[in-house]
């Protein structure tokens, strides 16, 4: 199947600092990708909508000046947060469609990148 | 009311047993409904897919979907150890396949 590979897997900053995740299609094109957000013991939360060439859509109640979102090229997401706080800790995993029928995609997901805020 | 109900769980069996997962949802026009197996800090890997009503068997496990009562369920047969994991509903549909709505997973052990 698809790979879809997430950079870095693990960061710890300190408050007040920005962290960049990236999020890659390694074998097939993506004009769209998702991020997602997961607290211990929760399921996906959906933040973002990533959209190759315009801007990204974002869920109700994501703050789009805290998460920034760049889809820069077919193969490339990356997920910015800025002025991270401890309650950013968080999973922040990244998946990508790949289309089996019209109306179907399969999403593959990266193995996710765990932000830790001290 | 969430669009996909499923119990967190936790649950936990013997190794051998026959394990039995479920989802509820309310949107009826989903069509497209997902089993994913998620290891603790990994990504989600896609089980099954199933298109609508019926059954689907892969090996151990088997899915089944029942749009009538917009209900789905997993079994995993003769469970193993190395099915340990949180398993997460996920479905799809009309009027785009893009957004998947998830349940909150239910986390299984499976004792040796």
């Amino acid at each position: 199947g698809a790979v879809v590979s997430q950079h870095p897997s693990r960061v710890i900053c300190k408050s007040g600092t920005s962290v960049k995740i990236e999020c890659r299609s390694l074998d097939f094109q993506a004009t769209t990708m998702f991020w997602y957000r997961q607290f211990p013991k929760q399921s996906l939360m959906l933040m973002a909508t990533s959209n190759e060439g315009s801007k990204a859509t974002y869920e109700q109640g994501v703050e789009k000046d805290k998460f920034l979102i760049n889809h820069a090229s077919l193969t490339l997401s990356t997920l910015t947060v800025t002025s991270a706080h401890p309650e950013d800790s968080s999973f922040y995993i990244c998946s990508a469609p790949f289309w089996i029928r019209t109306s179907y995609n399969e999403q593959f997901f990266g193995p996710g990148t765990r932000l830790t805020v001290l | 009311q969430k669009e996909v109900e499923q119990d967190p769980g936790p649950l936990s069996v013997p190794e051998g047993a026959i394990v039995s997962l479920n989802c509820t949802y309310s949107n009826s026009a989903f069509q497209y409904f997902m089993w994913y197996r998620q290891y603790s800090r990994k990504g989600p890997e896609l089980l099954m897919y199933t298109y609508s009503s019926g059954n689907k068997e892969d090996g151990r496990f088997t899915a089944q979907v029942d749009k009538s009562s917009k209900y789905i369920s997993l079994f995993i047969r003769d469970s193993q150890p190395s099915d340990s994991a949180t398993y997460l509903c996920a479905m799809s549909g009309p009027p785009t396949g893009n957004q998947f709505y998830f349940g909150t997973g239910t986390s299984l052990t499976v004792i040796p």
